[in-house]
């Protein structure tokens, strides 16, 4: 079974400042895929980014960037240039890759950080 | 475009009661999943419909039943409820046959269910 492990319960910064939020992960699988979502106080779970494990090239979507690190098995998500907008709670999870995409689907969320941008 | 529907959106049962939640997936979307996420933490996969069937299921106990429709939507139905089935219920939605390039699932609002 795969776990999701997210240190940081609580997060603070200042509007335009960078924050990293942490991820680590553990499986025995070697073909999966990591995923950021935000969810908002509105509920609606928004995925931000995502990485495919066979790519050593780190995904950036605009402000946001990960750093992958497959042997020790860590995710971070950095947030640049934060703004109002970016409060929200913030999972790591995790979907293994399946033969025939039968595990398809099957995400593995963290506890969560919940981040503040602060004016 | 319709994105993903849940209906409703809040809902008061009391222990023992048993209930139902709905979802209508993302226009073009055959797959729904539904995760429960109890207060302040992370959603925890209950099980995944594809083709009116049950592909993939969670650690939840078999009071936790599901059913998808012709028309792709989707139910979750849980019999004897406990204090500890409060929760917000997700449903996602996503096309299968993207699965190989792993397109994101679309997630609805969510159903907020209480038990007194």
């Amino acid at each position: 079974a795969q776990t999701v492990t997210q240190s940081q319960p609580e997060m603070s910064v200042q509007e335009a400042e960078t924050v990293t939020l942490s991820c680590t992960y553990d499986t025995s699988e070697n073909n999966y895929y990591l995923f950021w979502y935000k969810q908002p106080p509105s509920r609606q779970m928004i995925l931000v980014i995502r990485q495919e494990a066979y790519k050593q090239q780190n995904a950036t979507e605009n402000r946001f960037s990960v750093n992958f690190q497959k042997a020790a098995k860590s995710f971070s998500l950095k947030i640049s240039d934060s703004q109002l907008g970016d409060t929200a709670m913030y999972f790591c999870a995790f979907m293994k890759q399946g033969a025939g995409g039968t595990s398809y689907g099957k995400l593995t969320f963290g506890q969560g950080t919940i981040l503040t941008v602060h004016p | 475009d319709a994105g993903v529907t849940q209906s409703p959106t809040h809902l008061i049962k009391t222990r023992g009661q048993q209930v139902t939640l709905r979802c209508s997936p993302k226009s073009g979307h055959d797959t729904v999943s539904w995760y429960q996420q109890a207060l302040g933490q992370g959603p925890q996969f209950i099980f995944q419909y594809y083709e009116e069937e049950e592909r993939q299921r969670g650690n939840f106990p078999d009071r936790f039943s599901g059913h998808q429709f012709p028309n792709y939507s989707s139910e979750l139905n849980v019999n004897a409820l406990l204090l500890g089935d409060s929760a917000l219920y997700l449903c996602a939605s996503s096309l299968f046959r993207d699965r190989v390039r792993t397109q994101p699932q679309h997630f609805g609002d969510g159903t907020r269910l209480s038990i007194l």
